[in-house]
């Protein structure tokens, strides 16, 4: 069974400025994605980002990058220029790809974030 | 954009009543879920359905749960006698074989 830990409860940050969010995971997968969730006050999931297990390259969108390393197990967030339309709760999330029929989502416990002006 | 809708967006019910939430996932999707988060804590796997059966479920989905794909394009989730501790958000959200699952806005379930 996949585990997904976020250490963060909650975070803060100055509009403008540039956070990481962590998360760490246990998997006996080698072949897997990762996720991160977005979950703003209206509580829609809204994906931020995603990486493949496979690439070595760290994934991008826009103002959103993560540092993976795959070793450590290590699944970080940077936010960079910070809004405070990014006040939300963040959720990372594991999805091996040889689910057979199954592709659930295993997530972590999210990470409370409030940008400031 | 497709999207996954679901209804209602609020359910509030009497404890030991029957309630349905119903999705209606992309059209050309084959994997369907059901999640809950209870208010304050982590999104979590309830049941994933695949070529009209359930494919795996997790301890949560207990003989109280059941679901269904009636008519080819609406996905249901049934409880057929609720607790107070059913009271959180439930997510539907599907996908194909590809990596993103794409969730719809959720319902609110509130038991009294």
């Amino acid at each position: 069974a996949q585990t997904v830990t976020q250490s963060q409860p909650e975070m803060s940050v100055q509009e403008a400025e540039t956070v990481t969010l962590s998360c760490t995971y246990d998997t006996s997968e080698n072949n897997y994605y990762l996720f991160w969730y977005k979950q703003p006050p209206s509580r829609q999931m809204i994906l931020v980002i995603r990486q493949e297990a496979y690439k070595q390259q760290n994934a991008t969108e826009n103002r959103f990058s993560v540092n993976f390393q795959k070793a450590a197990k290590s699944f970080s967030l940077k936010i960079s220029d910070s809004q405070l339309g990014d006040t939300a709760m963040y959720f990372c999330a594991f999805r091996a790809v040889s689910g057979g029929s199954n592709y659930k989502l295993t997530f972590g416990k999210g990470t409370l974030l409030t940008v400031n002006p | 954009e497709p999207e996954v809708t679901q209804t209602p967006s609020h359910q509030v019910t009497q404890m030991g009543q029957e309630v349905i939430l119903r999705c209606v996932p992309i059209s050309n999707h084959l994997y369907f879920y059901w999640y809950r988060q209870i208010l304050g804590q982590k999104v979590e796997f309830l049941v994933s359905f695949y070529n009209n059966e359930i494919s795996e479920k997790s301890e949560i989905f207990d003989d109280q749960f059941s679901v269904e794909r009636p008519d080819g394009s609406n996905f249901t989730l049934k409880i057929r006698s609720t607790k107070l501790e059913d009271s959180a958000m439930y997510f539907c959200a599907s996908t194909t074989q590809g990596s993103e699952q794409f969730f719809g806005p959720g319902t609110r379930l509130t038991v009294l």
